[in-house]
């Protein structure tokens, strides 16, 4: 138990469906992420709230979209995925975004899209 | 661009010593950091390394050169729920972390 925990832990979903991962942190942090890691590649860091400011990957497509309402909670919004969008979604928290701020991970949601 | 290299898979046995190699080529340093991952969980917290040298921690050491861009991550006496991913991650100058793709290690009898 690392404190954040996610729901839910797998997904399976058509490209035509609306779905949304939802994260909670227990920790009292100020700074949230989610991250898609895929196998055998490094995690890819697709957003970052820090003290409500949002700080997003230019690379993310629009069809991933993040709410953040307050600092225990975040959400990705997901619709109209593609099948290459399959992979673990992970989200942590942080104390911090900036300076040395250990994360710490949810046990990541498991995403197919067929 | 920004780049972390590390193996992709490593076999040890039981009760022996692994090193696990990082090495690195991001904008700016702020930190590295190794995590662990058991297969179907979250990466979890090891070590940060932001100074040259060795930081111990146990079973478990990491060490650092920023000159030359490389940690390593020392595991000793190895068990067999030693099992899992390392994944090193490098701090840029944004306060990002940098990942790099992780290393299986497979512990054997």
């Amino acid at each position: 138990e690392t404190g954040v925990t996610q729901t839910p832990r797998h997904l399976v979903m058509g490209m035509t469906n609306k779905k949304s991962l939802k994260c909670e942190q227990h920790l009292g942090h100020n700074a949230m992420y989610w991250y898609k890691q895929s196998a055998k590649k490094p995690l890819e860091l697709m957003f970052v709230y820090s003290l409500e400011e949002r700080v997003e990957n230019n690379s993310v497509p629009s069809r991933f979209s993040p709410e953040c309402p307050n600092s225990s909670h975040l959400f990705l919004h997901l619709h109209t995925l593609q099948p290459e969008d399959s992979a673990l979604y992970l989200c942590a928290s942080s104390q911090g975004s900036g300076d040395y701020n250990e994360q710490f991970f949810g046990p990541g949601t498991r995403l197919t899209v067929l | 661009g920004q780049n972390i290299d590390q193996p992709t898979e490593m076999t040890a046995t039981e009760g022996a010593i692994v090193q696990i190699n990082c090495t690195y080529q991001t904008s700016g340093f702020n930190g590295l950091f190794w995590y662990q991952q058991h297969a179907g969980e979250a990466p979890t917290f090891l070590s940060y390394n932001v100074l040259d040298g060795l930081e111990e921690k146990g079973r478990f050491s990491s060490f650092l050169s920023r000159s030359k861009g490389y940690s390593y991550l020392l595991l000793k006496e190895l068990q067999m729920k030693d099992s899992a991913s390392y994944l090193c991650a490098v701090m840029d100058s944004n306060y990002q972390l940098i990942w790099g793709a992780g290393t299986k290690l497979i512990i054997k009898p």
